[in-house]
This record gives C-alpha cells, sequence and structure tokens, in this order.
C-alpha cells in the first residue's frame, strides 16, 4: 500500500494568495483528518471526515479555511485568503473503521506551508 | 489550554541513560495512543493502551495506562540515538468515532 499521499510536499505563497492542499488516503480507510502542526499549538485537528462527510470541523480556525471531500479517495483543504500566521506543516490521516474508539491513524507525510 | 499535557517537552540525554515521559489530562479517555515522528514525516503509531493499569512492552520502551485513564507514562530504558524524535500521546473517547485529541509533544534527543 502506498501509505497516505499527500501534494504538495512543500507550498511557499504570498499573503492574500489562494492555497490548496491536497490528501489522498488509505484505499478502504472511512475516516480522514486534517491536522496542522506548529511549534506553538502543536498538532491540531482542523476537521475531520466519516464516509466523505464531514462530522467535526470545530477546529477549523475561520471562515478562511475550507474542506471537501467529493469521493472516497481525495480530499482537499483550502485556505483563502491566505496570511503568514497559516505558516505551518498540514499533515492528513486516515484510519480504518473497526467499531472501537482507538483507531490507528496513519499519517501522510505533510505539506509544509508558507506564507510570505 | 492543552487538555493533553506532556513533560518534559524537550529531553536531551547521553545514550545509555533512562527517562520517562508523562501524560496527563484532568480528562477520562476511553483509550490513549502514543506516536513517534521523525523531522519531515508524519506520527507513526507506536501503543493504545486502553485498561486502566494496563502496561505494555516494546522493546526498551515501557507504556502505562492510569489507574484512572487520565494520564499515561512512557519509560525508555537504556536510550539510543535511534529513540530521537517527538513522541506524542493522543487521547480518544469512545462516543468520539476516530477523534484523536493530541498533547503538545516531547522532543527527545539522544546523544551518542
Amino acid at each position: 500500500d502506498a501509505g497516505v499521499i499527500q501534494s504538495p510536499r512543500h507550498e511557499v505563497t504570498e499573503m492574500g494568495q489562494e492555497v490548496t492542499l491536497r490528501c489522498k488516503p488509505i484505499s478502504g480507510h472511512d475516516y480522514l483528518f486534517w491536522y496542522r502542526q506548529t511549534m506553538m499549538r502543536g498538532l491540531e485537528l482542523l476537521i475531520y471526515f466519516n464516509n466523505n462527510v464531514p462530522i467535526d470541523d470545530s477546529g477549523m480556525p475561520e471562515d478562511r479555511f475550507s474542506a471537501k471531500m467529493p469521493n472516497a479517495s481525495f480530499s482537499t483543504l483550502k485556505i483563502q485568503p491566505s496570511e503568514p500566521r497559516d505558516s505551518a506543516v498540514y499533515f492528513c490521516a486516515s484510519s480504518p473503521i473497526t467499531g472501537v474508539s482507538y483507531n490507528e491513524q496513519f499519517f501522510g507525510p505533510g505539506t509544509r506551508l508558507t506564507v510570505l | 489550554t492543552q487538555l493533553l499535557e506532556q513533560s518534559p517537552q524537550f529531553l536531551s540525554i547521553q545514550e545509555g541513560e533512562n527517562l520517562t515521559v508523562y501524560c496527563n489530562s484532568s480528562s477520562v479517555f476511553s483509550s490513549l495512543q502514543w506516536y513517534r515522528q521523525e523531522p519531515g514525516e508524519g506520527p507513526v503509531l507506536l501503543v493504545t493502551v486502553v485498561t486502566g493499569g494496563e502496561v505494555k512492552k516494546l522493546k526498551r520502551l515501557t507504556f502505562q495506562f492510569g489507574d484512572a485513564r487520565k494520564d499515561s507514562s512512557l519509560h525508555i530504558t537504556a536510550a539510543q540515538p535511534g529513540d530521537t524524535g517527538l513522541y506524542l500521546c493522543a487521547g480518544a473517547w469512545y462516543n468520539q468515532g476516530g477523534k484523536l485529541i493530541f498533547g503538545q509533544g516531547t522532543e527527545l534527543s539522544v546523544k551518542p
């Protein structure tokens, strides 16, 4: 299995520009998670999906952030307009459904976003 | 306010030393996981503990879940440079699906 795939791996953009991060989860996994990691705040859950449906988006910082999952094999996280404080590493993770509360999450390699 | 507090945040030790990392919360969790993250990569699961008081061993790593399921510890015996990385604890609740809440992490550096 290729694991969780994220693109791009690095993104440098200017303030005000739109940024789109992409994720392909592991085939057969029902849950997909978007996280943001910074030195100050650690690893924060932004939003997660179950069977392509957003379940909890309480971690999304503000309306500039949006996430979609049009099908089981693809998700996007969009920031519009981007700001310097959005600079962070963004991770996508997927998890299989096993009927218990402690599903292992499989993380992608992350996208390092720098907003100038 | 961090729901899961990890300590210490940074730890630099010599090869062969022992260390313990703590993960504390005022909340009761259904389960707690420990992940390890290397630079430029995503976290990778090390272990999951579910039962209060549970102890799990993974080679030189020993994980314990507190009796009240509010805290956990990770003990490494005879640390090696290959143990260097960011260690993250993450709590889950049975009625929250697959959602995890992560601690801030402990950055461990083991020098040869």
